[in-house]
């Protein structure tokens, strides 16, 4: 299996309060994603990354930020958490070749009341 | 624009063979995947298709039409562990230079194998 790891696993927390999704890889792959999954909506790209600081906008990236300071971290932040942010979130990382599949981690469930 | 149709949902019974339809309109072709996620847990790879005809590994095989933007994954042997649901997702667009590695994703087919 792909060395992915998230933190944390499962989270609770307010409305309007900051949190930070994190993704580390020790697989030393070029591109790394973040997506939410919800009922109805399939897996939806919120951003990716091609390289350190080297980041873009996927198709539902209102409301997130990325950072990408090192190789094998990806770093998801919501400023203020609403509960429509409620979801499950991957990340996934894949190697340059553009064959390659994406690899995923096991997901952060995240509840926002 | 790209868009991919899968059906929502697919029955069948343990030890039969099961086909799950992908159809995709892209502006241009770059690769098609079928993923498997059960529930609760990260989607996993199955299988890679860039070229028409039939890729075989295993219990699983998929095939691939780009003259119809027609892909199926064949399930043989039907197991329960087979119960999850199954993604088809094909590579967006890479323009030229460009750093592009994202995936346009199907809704999923949710796959039931009863006994």
């Amino acid at each position: 299996d792909a060395g992915i790891t998230q933190s944390p696993r499962h989270k609770v927390t307010e409305t309007g309060t900051p949190v930070t999704l994190r993704c580390h890889q020790t697989e030393n792959h070029r591109y790394m994603y973040w997506y939410r999954q919800d009922p109805g909506h399939g897996l939806r790209l919120i951003h990716y990354s091609y390289g350190v600081k080297d980041t873009d906008k996927g198709e539902v990236s209102d409301g997130y930020s990325v950072s990408r300071s090192k190789t094998e971290d990806f770093l998801l932040t919501l400023e203020s958490a609403t509960s429509s942010q409620t979801s499950v979130y991957f990340c996934a990382i894949s190697e340059s070749a553009a064959n390659q599949p994406q690899h995923f981690g096991d997901g952060t469930r995240l509840s926002i009341l | 624009g790209q868009s991919l149709e899968q059906p929502s949902e697919v029955t069948a019974v343990e030890g039969a063979i099961v086909q799950i339809n992908c159809t995709y309109q892209t502006s241009g072709f770059y690769g098609l995947f079928w993923y498997q996620q059960h529930a609760g847990e990260a989607p996993t790879f199955p299988s890679y298709n860039v070229l028409d005809g039939l890729e075989e590994k295993g219990r699983f095989s998929s095939f691939l039409s780009r003259s119809k933007g027609y892909s199926y994954l064949l399930l043989k042997e039907l197991q329960m562990k087979d119960s999850a649901s199954y993604f088809c997702a094909v590579r967006a667009p890479v323009l030229k230079g460009g750093n592009n590695r994202k995936l346009i994703w199907g809704l999923g087919t949710s796959l039931a194998v009863n006994p």
